[in-house]
Formats: structure tokens, sequence, C-alpha cells
């Protein structure tokens, strides 16, 4: 089971919007409602930020939002802010062998 | 709240085996699956597998099948990750995160909501 492919890096400047992208195959999404993002900052267990595709946790800030089309899951990070600075992944449920699987990480950077 | 709490970093030698601990509080432990995800060193994460505390019923991800057993504990609320033959690429962080059942499709623990603050394995002679 191949990782669904991220940008190795996005940045942005403070205040803008940036989208991040995650391509799997029809076999990695299909009509399956779990794509989830995960934000990982250095040295620390990632954070659920988006859950079946498009639905905040409690506590998530709503300039994080989530969507997809065909075979491609995107997240959108508005208002862009320092702490915004980290890894974020993707991850959906598939309907091979190894039932989860990862995106290969996107580096956010704030310029 | 809830918690789950890792047990400390390890160091093994090539053809070990390793036993990673993980203990639950802060919520029911028999209602919400539990996944076990890896890290290796500048590296992405990777799916290993996933057990049900109710029952104990266990899925493994192709590529650690025959090397990983995964077992829990419901009187101390606690699951258990071991992985045997430890070879120097195994050298990772390994993370426990509560797999919780959504309202989409499938009905499956598609929600890695919490997560354990990890356990480094380090694999080296």
């Amino acid at each position: 089971q191949s990782a669904l492919t991220q940008p190795a890096s996005v940045s942005g400047s403070p205040g803008q919007s940036i989208t991040i992208s995650c391509t799997g195959t029809s076999s990695d999404f299909g009509g399956y409602s779990y794509v989830s993002w995960f934000q990982q900052h250095p040295g620390k267990a990632p954070k659920l930020m988006i859950y079946e595709v498009s639905k905040r946790p409690s506590g998530v800030s709503n300039r994080f939002s989530g969507s997809k089309s065909g075979n491609t899951a995107s997240l959108t990070i508005s208002g862009l802010q320092a702490e915004d600075e980290a890894d974020y992944y993707c991850s959906s449920y598939t309907s091979s062998s190894t039932p989860y699987v990862f995106g290969t990480g996107t580096k956010v950077t704030v310029l | 709240q809830v918690q789950l709490v890792q047990s400390g970093a390890e160091v093994k030698k090539p053809g070990a085996s390793v036993k990673v601990s993980c203990k639950a509080s802060g919520y029911t432990f028999t209602s919400y699956y539990m996944h076990w995800v890896r890290q290796a060193p500048g590296q992405g994460l990777e799916w290993m597998g996933i057990i049900n505390p109710s029952g104990g019923s266990t899925s493994y991800a192709q590529k650690f099948q025959g090397r990983v057993t995964m077992t829990r504990d419901t009187s101390t609320s606690t699951v258990y990750m071991e992985l045997s033959s430890l070879r120097s690429e195994d050298t990772a962080v390994y993370y426990c995160a509560r797999g919780r059942v959504g309202s989409g499709y499938p009905a499956i623990p598609g929600i890695f909501d919490y997560w354990g603050q990890g356990t480094l394995v380090t694999v080296s002679s």
C-alpha cells in the first residue's frame, strides 16, 4: 500500500491562505468518508485537525477547513499564523489489505 | 480528560523484541479501538495495526504480519504492542492513537482522535 501523495512543502505569509493537497487512488478514497488531517510540531505527537473530510474537533480553529473531490483531498489554512508552522499529514481509510494509509507529509512554513 | 500515556524509550539489539505499553484514562477503555502508528526519524507516519480492547480482536498491516502482536489488559486499561525480530529500520517513535467510529461510511474506527506522547525505540548493535 503506497502512501498518499502530498507536496513536500508549502509556504505563505501571515494572514494569507494556503492549501495542501493529498492525492490517492480510487481505492484510497473511493466513496469513503474517513479522510483526516493531522498537525505535528517538532518532537510532538500528531494532533487531529480535520476528520471525516471536513469536520473539526472541538477546540480546533475554524481557520482550518477540509474538502475532497474525486481522489484528492485538501486542507486549507486561512489567516495563516506563526503557530501554524508545522508538518501536516493526511490519512484515509482504504479498501486494500492495509486499511489505513497516511500521506507523505507537508512542511508548512510561515514566511 | 482523555489521556494516553506510553512507556519510556527503549534500546534494543537487532533480532530482539520490544514491548511498548499505552495506558488509557479519562474514558471507557473498552468502548474505543486503539491504533498503533510509527514514525521513523525524519519520515512520515506509518499505520501498524489496531486492537479492539473490548474483545481483543486485532488487525495488522500486511507489512508487519508475523512480527507484531497487539494485546490488552482491561484491568489496567492498557494496550501493548510487541514487535519482534527487530532490525535497524525499526528505529522509530511508536504512537498509540485512540480509534473512534464516526458517522461516515463505512462504520469503522477511522478517527484517530487522541494520541499518546510516543515511545522512541532504537535498534542498534
